[in-house]
C-alpha cells in the first residue's frame, strides 16, 4: 500500500488567495483526520471524518477553513481567504474502523507545508 | 477533556546511553496512549500504543513504554541510544476520535 498521500507537498501563496490541500487515505480505512502543526501550538486536530461524514470539526479555527470528503478515497481542506498565520504543516491521517471509538493506529501522510506571504 | 504534558522540549543523551522521554496525561477516564516519532520533513510514525491489557508495551526500534495509572504517566524508554534515534517524539492520548498531542521532545544523540 502506498500509504496516505497528500498533495501538494509544498504550497506558497499570497495572503487572500484560496488554498486547497488534498488527501488520499489508505484504502479501506474508515476514519480520516486533518491536523495542523505549528511551532507555537504544536499538533492540533482540525477535523475528522467517519465513513465520509464529518464527526468533529471543533478544531477548525475559523469559517475560512472548510473540509470535505466527497468519497472514501479523497478529502480536501480549503482555506479561503488565506492569511500569514495559516502558515503551518498540515497533516492528513487515516485509520481503520474498530467499531465503537477509535483506538487503532492513525497512519500519517508526509504533510503539506503551507506558506502564506 | 484530555491533555498531555511532555517534560523537556529537548533531551540530549550519548550514543549507547539510556533514553527516557517523559509523558504525563490528564483524563477523566483511562485513555488510550500513543508515542509517535517524527523525522525531519516527514510525517508521524507510530512507535507503540497502549489500549488495554499489559501495561508494559513494546514498540519498534527497541522502544518501550509503561502505563502507570497511579502516576498518570506513559514514559518512553530505550536501553541504548543509537544515532538514528535522533528525531522529534510525541506522546498522544485519545478517548475516541482524534489524538491530543503533547508539545513534543526533540531527542539529540551525542556521538
Amino acid at each position: 500500500d502506498a500509504g496516505v498521500i497528500q498533495s501538494p507537498r509544498h504550497e506558497v501563496t499570497e495572503m487572500g488567495q484560496e488554498v486547497t490541500l488534498r488527501c488520499k487515505p489508505i484504502s479501506g480505512h474508515d476514519y480520516l483526520f486533518w491536523y495542523r502543526q505549528t511551532m507555537m501550538r504544536g499538533l492540533e486536530l482540525l477535523i475528522y471524518f467517519n465513513n465520509n461524514v464529518p464527526i468533529d470539526d471543533s478544531g477548525m479555527p475559523e469559517d475560512r477553513f472548510s473540509a470535505k470528503m466527497p468519497n472514501a478515497s479523497f478529502s480536501t481542506l480549503k482555506i479561503q481567504p488565506s492569511e500569514p498565520r495559516d502558515s503551518a504543516v498540515y497533516f492528513c491521517a487515516s485509520s481503520p474502523s474498530l467499531g465503537l471509538g477509535n483506538t487503532d493506529t492513525q497512519y500519517f501522510g508526509p504533510g503539506t507545508r503551507l506558506t502564506v506571504l | 477533556a484530555q491533555s498531555v504534558t511532555q517534560l523537556g522540549s529537548h533531551v540530549s543523551v550519548s550514543e549507547g546511553a539510556l533514553v527516557l522521554l517523559r509523558c504525563n496525561y490528564s483524563s477523566s477516564v483511562p485513555p488510550y496512549l500513543f508515542w509517535y516519532v517524527q523525522y525531519p520533513n516527514q510525517g508521524l510514525q507510530l512507535l507503540l500504543k497502549y489500549t488495554t491489557g499489559a501495561t508494559l508495551v513494546k514498540g519498534i526500534n527497541g522502544f518501550e513504554a509503561e502505563f502507570k495509572k497511579s502516576e498518570t504517566s506513559f514514559h518512553l524508554t530505550k536501553p541504548s541510544a543509537h544515532m538514528s534515534d535522533a528525531a522529534e517524539y510525541f506522546c498522544a492520548v485519545t478517548l475516541a476520535g482524534g489524538l491530543t498531542f503533547g508539545k513534543g521532545t526533540h531527542l539529540i544523540i551525542q556521538p
